[in-house]
């Protein structure tokens, strides 16, 4: 079981804007930012939001992040196909003293 | 090219030890605090252990402790793993991870901003 909630599965058309979420706690969404990461298909995670909703230079602004209060959220616009993978959130545990990830939204792009 | 990259993966039997490593290139590594991160077939991301960039300063999930060490070697740009008394449910691809922007381990602006491929261990007789 994951620190933090995140629905497992999303799908869109290609165009589409998409939304998914992630809940957490005080000890961590609360108090702390939330990072995305884009898992494609075998291989490693890549950061696509920081600090809720800073974008890293190289991806794209289609990608948008918002956090409020114990819950977070990934905003996608104008899906396209090599966008389909697996988005973790992740945020800073006061109680772990690390990190927790959310179990991961497998993205579908129909 | 800024990278990290895992080795020493493979099959390991239950109570046995492996030793990862990440080689760091690209960057300098000490300046920055690195991690492990797990992922079991079909699971999410945990976070295993991370150090300071002058390795003076471990930390460990609560899964993993007293069983594995990090460490790093700064003059080799390498950060390892040394896995001892291992489980079946150690069984994972094991990504190291590098800290954005600074040398400790600490909430204040947290997150990895660069992941190796992963290597992948399994715990098995």
């Amino acid at each position: 079981q994951s620190v933090l909630t995140q629905p497992p599965s999303a799908s869109g058309t290609p165009g589409q804007r998409v939304t998914m979420s992630c809940s957490g706690s005080s000890s961590n969404i609360g108090s702390n930012g939330v990072s995305w990461h884009q898992q494609l298909p075998g291989t490693a995670p890549k950061l696509l939001i920081y600090n809720n909703n800073q974008r890293p230079s190289g991806v794209p602004d289609r990608f948008s992040g918002s956090k409020s209060g114990t819950s977070a959220s990934l905003a996608i616009s104008g899906l396209q196909s090599e966008d389909e993978a697996d988005y973790y959130c992740a945020a800073w545990d006061d109680s772990l003293n690390g990190p927790v990830f959310g179990g991961g939204t497998k993205l579908t792009v129909l | 090219e800024v990278q990290l990259v895992e080795s020493g993966g493979g099959l390991v039997q239950p109570g046995g030890s492996r030793r990862l490593s990440c080689a760091v290139s690209g960057f300098t590594s000490s300046t920055y605090a690195m991690s492990w991160v797990r992922q079991a077939p079909g699971k999410s991301l945990e976070w295993v252990s991370a150090i300071v960039g002058d390795g003076s300063s471990t930390y460990y999930a609560d899964s993993v402790k007293g069983r594995f060490t990090i460490s790093r070697d700064n003059s080799r740009n390498t950060l390892y793993l040394q896995m001892d008394s291992l489980r079946a449910g150690d069984t994972a691809v094991y990504y190291c991870a590098k800290r954005a922007g600074y040398f400790d381990w600490s909430p204040f602006k947290w997150y990895f901003d660069l992941w190796g491929r992963g290597t992948l261990v399994t715990v098995s007789s």
